[in-house]
C-alpha cells in the first residue's frame, strides 16, 4: 500500500540554521512526490515537486529512490519559513495524491 | 473560477444537529477530495472522487459523515448527528486527472460543534 511518513511532527530550529524537513513513503512503482505549505491563516498550497528539480523559497528536495526518501532542505532557515509541511505522494493515471500527517517547522529569532 | 471555494467559512452548530458543506472545485478538475485538520494536527483524508468513478470512501471516520458529488462538480459533505469531537477545518482540495499534478485547496470550513 502506498504510504507516506513524516517521523517529526514538530521541527523548531534557530534562524539562519539549516533545517531539513523527514519525508519517506512506500510505492513500489515510479512515484510523484510533491511539497506543500500552509502558513498561517493562508491555504494549504504547493511548495514544490519532485520532477520539477527546482528551488523554492530556498527550500530544494531530492528524491532518493533507494532509501524511498523526499526529504525538504534549506541551509539557513528564515522565520518567515514557519510553517506547516506536507510531503504527498502520487502517481500518473488519476490515482489519488497521498498526503503525510505534516511536520510543524518553528523557526526561532 | 478562481480557484477551489468552500462555503460557508465557519460554522456553529449545536451537538446532535445536521451539518452541510459545500466546495465548489476549480472548472474541469475530475478529482476532489475533502480532508479534515483538527487544531494544531495535520491532514485526515475523508472522500476522494474521481471523475464517475466510485468514490474512495476509506477516510470516512464514522456512518455519520457522506459525501456526494453532482455533476461531476460540486460536493457537498454531510455530517449527521453532530459531535463535539467532529469540530474541524474541513479542507477540499481539486486538481486534474492526472496524479502528477498540483491539488488546489480551499480555504476551508471551520466547524465548531457546542
Amino acid at each position: 500500500a502506498q504510504r507516506v511518513t513524516q517521523p517529526e511532527k514538530l521541527l523548531s530550529v534557530f534562524k539562519g540554521a539549516p533545517v531539513e524537513l523527514k519525508c519517506n513513503y512506500s510505492y513500489s512503482g515510479s512515484p510523484e512526490l510533491f511539497w506543500y505549505v500552509q502558513y498561517s491563516r493562508q491555504r494549504l498550497q504547493l511548495l514544490l515537486r519532485h520532477i520539477s528539480r527546482e528551488s523554492i523559497k530556498g527550500f530544494t528536495a531530492d528524491l532518493n529512490k533507494g532509501e524511498t526518501s523526499f526529504h525538504l532542505k534549506k541551509p539557513f532557515a528564515q522565520e518567515e519559513d514557519s510553517a506547516m509541511y506536507y510531503c504527498a505522494l502520487s502517481r500518473s493515471g488519476g490515482f489519488k495524491t497521498i498526503f503525510g500527517a505534516g511536520t510543524r517547522l518553528f523557526v526561532k529569532a | 473560477g478562481a480557484g477551489v471555494s468552500q462555503s460557508p467559512s465557519n460554522k456553529v452548530t449545536e451537538k446532535g444537529k445536521d451539518v452541510e458543506l459545500r466546495c465548489d472545485p476549480i472548472s474541469g478538475h475530475t478529482a476532489l477530495y475533502w480532508y479534515r485538520q483538527s487544531l494544531g494536527q495535520g491532514l485526515e483524508f475523508l472522500i476522494y472522487f474521481q471523475g464517475n468513478s466510485a468514490p474512495d470512501k476509506s477516510g470516512l471516520p464514522s456512518d455519520r459523515f457522506s459525501a456526494e458529488r453532482t455533476g461531476g462538480s460540486v460536493s457537498t459533505l454531510t455530517i449527521q448527528r453532530t459531535q463535539q469531537e467532529d469540530s474541524a477545518v474541513y479542507l477540499c482540495a481539486s486538481s486534474e486527472q492526472r496524479g502528477d499534478t498540483e491539488a488546489f485547496f480551499g480555504q476551508g470550513t471551520r466547524l465548531t460543534v457546542v
